[in-house]
């Protein structure tokens, strides 16, 4: 049972324009969100949270919103760069026991 | 920093084969996590360890995986013996504690024949 998706398996974006990821969950119990970037051959890296206490949390180019009446959270990148192209896994967890990954969505960036 | 460092980055083995993988976490993170990702989806958590306690193995295959993080700080996860669907990346991940999020490793890829 997924209990966290992500929909787009891939997504491409010209430079400087707005990149936007989006992420599904079933679960209402989960209450921290992350995102994290993988490059190929690397281990995810932590890029953003948000605590489901807001409703969006904002670091440099990267905005993470949470509804979570329609259980979806998305990422927006702003203005997109070839570095950011990677793929980008949602995270879900209650209390941080265990996290739940989406099945990722591959960005690329086209200079 | 040295961050999460995971050994081998590669293994190639023949199915029924015993293969271990090691993991060393950041200094002073109490969390520690063994993922296994296969190809095209997100990280499954395969166990979880508090200090050099299993808090969380539930969904460790246990009739051929096996972990120990004896003195709270490394870890190790066995396979014995290995099958074919094993193939995946294994990935290790620490954390200061609950709601942190998790540093990983740069896994090791396993691959069976």
């Amino acid at each position: 049972d997924q209990q966290v998706k992500q929909n787009s398996p891939s997504l491409s974006v010209q430079e400087g324009r707005i990149s936007i990821l989006n992420c599904d969950y079933t679960n209402s119990m989960f209450d921290y969100f992350l995102w994290y970037k993988k490059y190929p051959a690397e281990g995810p890296t932590f890029l953003i949270s948000i605590s489901s206490i807001k409703d969006k949390n904002e670091d440099g180019r990267f905005t993470v919103f949470l509804n979570k009446s329609a259980k979806h959270l998305s990422l927006h990148i702003v203005p997109s760069q070839p570095g950011d192209s990677a793929v980008y896994f949602c995270a879900a967890t209650n209390t941080g026991n265990q996290f739940y990954f989406g099945t990722g969505t591959s960005l690329t960036v086209i200079p | 920093e040295a961050g999460v460092v995971q050994s081998p980055r590669y293994k190639i083995i023949e199915k029924k084969q015993p293969v271990a993988f090691w993991c060393n976490p950041i200094s002073g993170h109490n969390t520690l996590y063994w993922y296994r990702q296969n190809l095209g989806q997100g990280p499954e958590l395969l166990i979880r360890y508090e200090n050099e306690e299993a808090v969380d193995d539930s969904q460790l295959p246990k009739d051929r995986f096996s972990a120990e993080r004896l003195k709270g700080v490394d870890s190790t996860l066995k396979i014995q013996p290995a099958e074919l669907g094993d193939s995946a990346v294994y990935l290790c991940a620490s954390s200061p504690g609950v709601n942190y999020g998790y540093t990983f490793g740069s896994g090791t890829r396993l691959t069976v024949v």
